[in-house]
Order: C-alpha cells, then structure tokens, then sequence
C-alpha cells in the first residue's frame, strides 16, 4: 500500500531530552512537510523540504531540526530547546512544492 | 487579521440538512484552496480542492470559490452523523515561491445529529 507512515503513535518525553520523530513515504513525492497542531488549532509549519538535501524552516522552527538525505524519509528532531512541545505532529507530503498534500497518521508527543 | 479565518463553531445541523462552512482569507495572491477533513484525534484527509472562481462539486461536497470576495466555502448536502468532525480551510500561496507553504484556518467544527 502506499501512503504516508509515521512513528511512534505516541511519544513521551522528559524535560531536557531531545526525540526524533519518524516519517517515511513510498508515494515517490518530491516535497515532505511537517506541521504542528495544539489543541483547537489549525496547523502551523515547522519544517518543509522540495528535495532531497535541502529543507527550510516554516513559521515556527525554533527548537527543531530535520534532515532529508533520502527522497522517502523526512525525520524530525524535538530538541530541549523547544519549551512547549507537547503537541500532535503531521508530516505530509506532495508531489511537488505546489502539489496537494496528503497526511500521516501523526505522533502525539507528551512532555513528562 | 488571522490570514485564514473560519468561525470554529461547533455549527449543528440536523441529519439530512446542508451544512455550510466559511473561510476567508486576506491575501488575494492566493491561487489554490483546499478543504480537510478531521476526526478526533486523526490527522487531516482532503476533501476537495478548488483553484478557479465558481463551484466544484464531488458527490455529497461542494466546494465553492469567490476571488474577488476572497472567501471560500464547503456544503455538504444530506448530512450525515459520520460527518461530525473538524473542518479544516487551507490557502497555498503562489507568491510564496513555489514552496507549497500551506496557511490553515482554525477550523470549524460540525455536529450532524441524528
């Protein structure tokens, strides 16, 4: 089946620590995103990335960090530095850079 | 001004009414709109998308586009408890340089009670 997976489902971590968020494809997109929700919010971009070894910040990419060294996999890192990252994580992709984008099932991550 | 707004609701209909939901957008730049879908505790699946002024409809949905008002619905007719969920407007922007930088709406959330 192709489609968009990400892991871990949920995910709790400890003040101070950093945690990597998966998120693979096997949709042969060129562009992968990820975005951020909060309770009773719409998303907010934190990471995109048109092609492989390139990525740019979106609207709040303080205290994250990503990488793209292959086409299917975009990993996000939630550093220390992020202060409030207790939130429900969506990777998407497209496509292209103007493509429709299309969701994974997202990670919720819990600060302890 | 939020860039994208939509009235978060909760907006209620009865089963088998037409719900309508609104968003509007402040940049007129703006060339592609999207409507998501969003049940409790999932991640957003597309519904419709519209790029021209005027209606396109998919079965049960019709998305709506007005340029020159910058405002952008969704009807569903024959509404159905299985509808009940949060609906999410979203705006790509040409002027962004081809990124695919999507700006959402907060959403609206819909109650279809039987």
């Amino acid at each position: 089946d192709g489609g968009i997976t990400q892991s871990p489902k949920y995910l709790f971590r400890k003040e101070g620590q950093n945690v990597t968020l998966s998120c693979e494809q096997n949709l042969n997109h060129d562009a992968m995103y990820w975005y951020r929700q909060d309770p009773g919010q719409g998303l907010r971009l934190i990471y995109y990335s048109q092609i492989v070894n390139d990525f740019q910040k979106g609207d709040i990419a303080e205290g994250y960090s990503v990488s793209r060294e292959k086409k299917e996999s975009f990993p996000l890192t939630v550093t220390s530095a992020q202060k409030n990252p207790t939130a429900f994580y969506l990777c998407a992709s497209s496509i292209s850079g103007l493509g429709t984008q299309y969701f994974g099932p997202g990670t919720r991550l819990t600060v302890l | 001004q939020k860039e994208v707004e939509q009235n978060s609701g909760p907006l209620s209909v009865p089963e088998g009414a037409i719900a309508s939901l609104n968003c509007t957008y402040s940049d007129r730049v703006s060339q592609s709109f999207f409507w998501y879908r969003q049940y409790s505790g999932k991640s957003p699946e597309l519904i419709m998308s519209i790029y021209s002024n005027g209606d396109k409809e998919d079965g049960r949905f019709t998305a709506q586009l007005n340029k020159a008002s910058q405002y952008v619905s969704l009807l569903i007719r024959d509404s159905q408890p299985s509808d009940s969920a949060t609906y999410l407007c979203a705006v790509n922007k040409e002027g962004s340089g081809n990124t695919g930088k999507l700006i959402f709406g907060q959403g609206t959330t819909l109650q279809v009670k039987p």
